[in-house]
């Protein structure tokens, strides 16, 4: 099925590790993006890409890494986990600013 | 402030209510969108609007682009329909609301 797809689903680090979370769609959407969702704070964008080698930082990129080398994979690295980063995070696709999001299961990650 | 602000934050109804959650915004959007959230769950995309109106049957949403505000309608409330909405606008870039968590009951 069309989609994004994200793995792992659950994820338990010390603190410290590193860690990559993947994504990839096969919708050929040019627009990616990782969000983090922690309670009362709804959805906050870590970093997002407009298109393969194009990548840009969201309202909370501390901590984080990412790279677009091909228009359907966009991972997310943790380069240095920290409690502070506990929380479910979602990647998103779309065709563009004119169409709808599609996004992934999300992964829920506790840093220990 | 948030760019995008949401109310009522949480909705209680009866099963077979009326529910309006609304969504207004501060920033130049070119589009408007309302996700769902199942609890424990991942995030669908209900719909997307710039302007007017869009049904998709019991759920209903409308933009007034003028001022700045949006509604997500729920016509005939179900169980199933409890979930957190999440209304999104995209501009220069994407902006969300903080989510209204709805709890229908039977």
């Amino acid at each position: 099925n069309a989609g994004v797809t994200q793995t792992p689903k659950f994820q338990v680090l010390k603190t410290g590790q590193s860690m990559t979370l993947q994504c990839a769609q096969d919708m050929n959407h040019e627009y990616m993006s990782w969000y983090r969702q922690d309670p009362g704070m709804g959805l906050r964008l870590i970093h997002y890409s407009v298109g393969a080698g194009i990548t840009d930082q969201g309202e909370v990129p501390n901590g984080y890494n990412v790279s677009r080398s091909t228009t359907e994979d966009f991972p997310l690295r943790l380069l240095s986990a920290a409690p502070s980063q506990t929380s479910v995070y979602f990647c998103a696709s779309t065709g563009g600013l004119a169409y709808g999001y599609t996004f992934g299961s999300g992964t829920r990650l506790t840093v220990v | 402030k948030n760019e995008v602000e949401q109310s009522p934050q949480n909705l209680t109804a009866q099963e077979g209510e009326f529910i309006t959650i609304n969504c207004s915004y501060s920033v130049g959007i070119s589009a408007l969108h309302w996700l769902q959230q199942h609890p424990g769950g991942g995030i669908v995309s209900l719909f997307m609007l710039s302007s007017g109106k869009k049904k998709h049957g019991r759920l209903i949403a409308t933009i007034n682009i003028q001022e700045k505000h949006s509604s997500l309608h729920i016509t005939a409330s179900h169980p199933r329909d409890s979930a957190v909405y999440i209304c999104a606008g995209t501009g220069n870039q994407f902006y969300f609301g903080t989510g209204t968590s709805l709890t229908v009951i039977p």
